[in-house]
């Protein structure tokens, strides 16, 4: 089944502890981008990644940290979290489209982070 | 930054009925598209409409696109309770290669 596989769904954690939210697709997609959803603010993309080795900033990359070292993963690593990263993360994945621009997406459950 | 607005925020409507929301963007795009979101879980994508189509249908969903107004519409017909969601636009922009949201239309259909 084709599917984009986030881990861990919850998590709540405290200030300054590092983790890691892993992303792994099964598509072979290119194209990888994490995302944060807040209330009245939709979703803002974090991080994104057109291929292996090839990572950019989003809109609100502040605090984040991304590697692609291999196509079916791209984890989300928060050195030092703080409360104003409590979110709900998404990861996507997508192939290019033939006309160019970001095809279809494909979503993960989602990351209910919480920072204490 | 968020390149798409949806319009209305909100919109509450019985069983039957038809939905139509609608879609704002500011620069050209290569494509657009409607997710749909139901209570906190992951975003499914609905349809991809490319810059040079105008209307694409897909079963009850009917999406339109005017580039010259820059807007989109989603018409969902003849509404079911599980139609109940929110429903984002989103744009891929020319020259850049990713996708960006916007703030989303919480449709409620009540039976």
């Amino acid at each position: 089944e084709a599917q984009v596989t986030q881990n861990p769904r919850y998590l709540i954690t405290v200030t300054g502890k590092k983790l890691t939210v892993t992303c792994s697709q099964n598509m072979n997609h290119e194209y990888m981008s994490w995302y944060r959803q807040d209330p009245g603010l939709g979703l803002r993309q974090i991080y994104y990644s057109m291929n292996v080795e090839v990572t950019d900033k989003g809109d609100v990359p502040e605090g984040y940290k991304v590697s692609r070292k291999e196509k079916r993963n791209f984890p989300l690593i928060l050195e030092s979290p703080s409360p104003n990263q409590t979110s709900l993360y998404f990861c996507a994945s997508s192939f290019p489209t033939l006309g160019g621009g970001t095809g279809e997406l494909f979503f993960g459950e989602g990351s209910r982070l919480t920072v204490l | 930054s968020q390149q798409g607005e949806e319009d209305p925020q909100a919109l509450s409507i019985q069983e039957g009925e038809n939905a139509t929301m609608n879609c704002s963007y500011k620069t050209s795009i290569n494509n657009l598209q409607w997710y749909r979101q139901n209570s906190g879980r992951g975003l499914v994508h609905l349809i991809l409409i490319r810059s040079n189509e105008r209307e694409k249908h897909s079963g009850r969903l009917r999406v339109t696109l005017d580039t010259s107004k820059k807007s989109s519409s989603l018409l969902i017909t003849a509404s079911r309770a599980a139609d109940t969601a929110s429903y984002f636009c989103a744009t891929a922009l020319i020259g850049y290669s990713t996708l960006t949201f916007g703030k989303g239309t919480m449709l409620l259909v009540s039976p």
